[in-house]
């Protein structure tokens, strides 16, 4: 059973780099996509962006200038940063892995992490 | 981007209940779309993707249809399990959009 868990600072200051990894265990890290998600207390959920293995990105346009996905495969850990946050960025975030059939219109987020809540503030 | 309006945003529901939630999207996304679950303080889960396959180990009173731009999700027998929040997302095209959520109450 593939299991993810997200790590990093639970409290960031305006203008600085918020930073998170994810931890992928019982599965390798090889031959997915691996994405970001976020969720505003109370609100919807927001696709940030996705990592393959490769190491190929696609990341939201509303985020893209801010946003860095990387991966470790030697870890099997992928990382977010999200730089020059401000208060609307304090949200749950979520990483997830996603399966997706060339070809077919099979495509969905199986795994996720538990979630973990950034705060931007001073 | 591609937008995704879900409809209605909130119901009350009683057990065994038939519940409907419908999810457009601003332009056609053929079949690629999915329906996701989620639990106070909890991640989503999958319940159905490509618009009608069940995901493996969900009920069956789960059930999706829909193709083009018009979707649906229907509970055929609402359990109390089922009160959650209910996402639609379209896989489509980049970025990936969300619709705004359903949340099902208790009537």
């Amino acid at each position: 059973q593939v299991q993810l868990q997200e790590s990093g600072p639970g409290l960031v200051k305006p203008s600085e780099t918020l930073s998170l990894t994810c931890t992928v265990s019982g599965g390798s890290i090889s031959s997915y996509y691996w994405s970001w998600i976020r969720q505003p207390p109370g609100k919807g959920l927001e696709w940030i962006g996705y990592i393959y293995s490769s190491g190929s990105t696609n990341y939201n346009p509303s985020l893209k200038s801010r946003v860095t996905i990387s991966v470790d495969t030697s870890k099997n850990q992928f990382s977010l940063k999200l730089s020059s946050v401000t208060a609307a960025d304090t949200a749950v975030y979520y990483c997830a892995s996603r399966i997706a059939v060339t070809g077919t219109s099979i495509a969905y987020f199986d795994y996720w992490g538990q979630g973990t809540l950034v705060t931007v503030s001073s | 981007a591609i937008q995704m309006t879900q409809s209605p945003s909130s119901l009350s529901a009683s057990v065994g209940d038939r519940v409907t939630i419908t999810c457009r999207a601003s332009q056609g996304i053929r079949n690629d779309l999915g329906w996701y679950q989620q639990k106070p303080g909890k991640a989503p889960k999958v319940l159905i993707y490509a618009a009608s396959s069940l995901q493996s180990g969900v009920p069956s009173r789960f059930s999706g249809s829909g193709s083009g731009t018009d979707f649906t999700l229907t509970i055929s027998s609402l359990q109390p399990e089922d009160f959650a929040t209910y996402y639609c997302l379209q896989d489509y095209s980049y970025p990936l959009t969300f619709g705004g959520g359903t949340k099902v109450e208790i009537k």
